[in-house]
């Protein structure tokens, strides 16, 4: 089955400066990447996806970058704000439909 | 319903015991998902429904679990014979046509504690 790996696992950065998020999967068939949010005692919620046909896409200050064969994506934000502080998961999934998460970045945004 | 709802928010019950966790996804939604996160990791996958039927089951850890989707609609996980490791967080999650049977709304999450 598919193996996705996040890091880095804690991440604490300046208010405005920018953070990266790496992650990378096993399963060379996964065609789909999406991001999820996490706030404390929340539900994930989708922050931005990606499918395999594009190597990249933005909404706003967050931005995914998909490279296909070293099998690896990222998330960016810019300009980061004290709401961004929550944790971050990756996944991956194929055309089975079941995604596969990675265990999560806390990012912490120093003001 | 306009979200993905889950019930009971939260349940301790002690060890031994039999628990139903249910999962109301978005009207309309035919994926449903399955996942449990225990503190500090990442969601994992326990079932997908495509429909009625369990299109794959490869994330329950033992027969111990067992979830059904008779009408296509709500689901229930069953946990039997409960065991102080099954306490986790139980997300529920769905997706439609739409966006994509796996772009995924999750649900608040049922906290299971088993004491």
């Amino acid at each position: 089955g598919e193996n996705v790996e996040q890091h880095p696992s804690t991440l604490s950065v300046q208010e405005g400066d920018s953070a990266v998020i790496k992650c990378t999967y096993s399963d060379s068939a996964s065609n789909y990447f999406p991001w999820y949010k996490q706030e404390l005692g929340k539900r994930p919620q989708l922050i931005i996806d990606i499918r395999s046909n594009v190597g990249e896409k933005k909404d706003q200050r967050i931005a995914v970058t998909l490279n296909k064969t070293a099998k690896h994506f990222s998330l960016h934000i810019t300009e980061t704000q004290p709401e961004d502080s929550a944790v971050y998961f990756c996944a991956a999934s194929g055309d089975d439909y079941k995604l596969s998460f990675g265990a999560g970045t806390t990012v912490t945004v120093r003001a | 319903g306009a979200g993905v709802s889950q019930t009971p928010s939260n349940k301790v019950t002690e060890k031994g015991k039999y628990v139903e966790l249910r999962c109301d996804p978005i009207s309309g939604h035919t994926a449903l998902y399955w996942y449990r996160q225990s503190l500090g990791q990442g969601p994992e996958f326990l079932i997908y429904f495509q429909g009625t039927g369990a299109a794959d089951d490869s994330g329950l850890p033992n027969d111990r679990f067992f979830a059904v989707r008779p009408e296509g609609s709500v689901s229930t996980l069953k946990i039997q014979r409960t065991e102080r490791g099954d306490s986790a967080v139980y997300l529920c999650a769905s997706g439609g046509y739409g966006s994509g049977v796996n772009v995924l709304t999750f649900g608040a999450g049922s906290r299971l504690t088993v004491l």
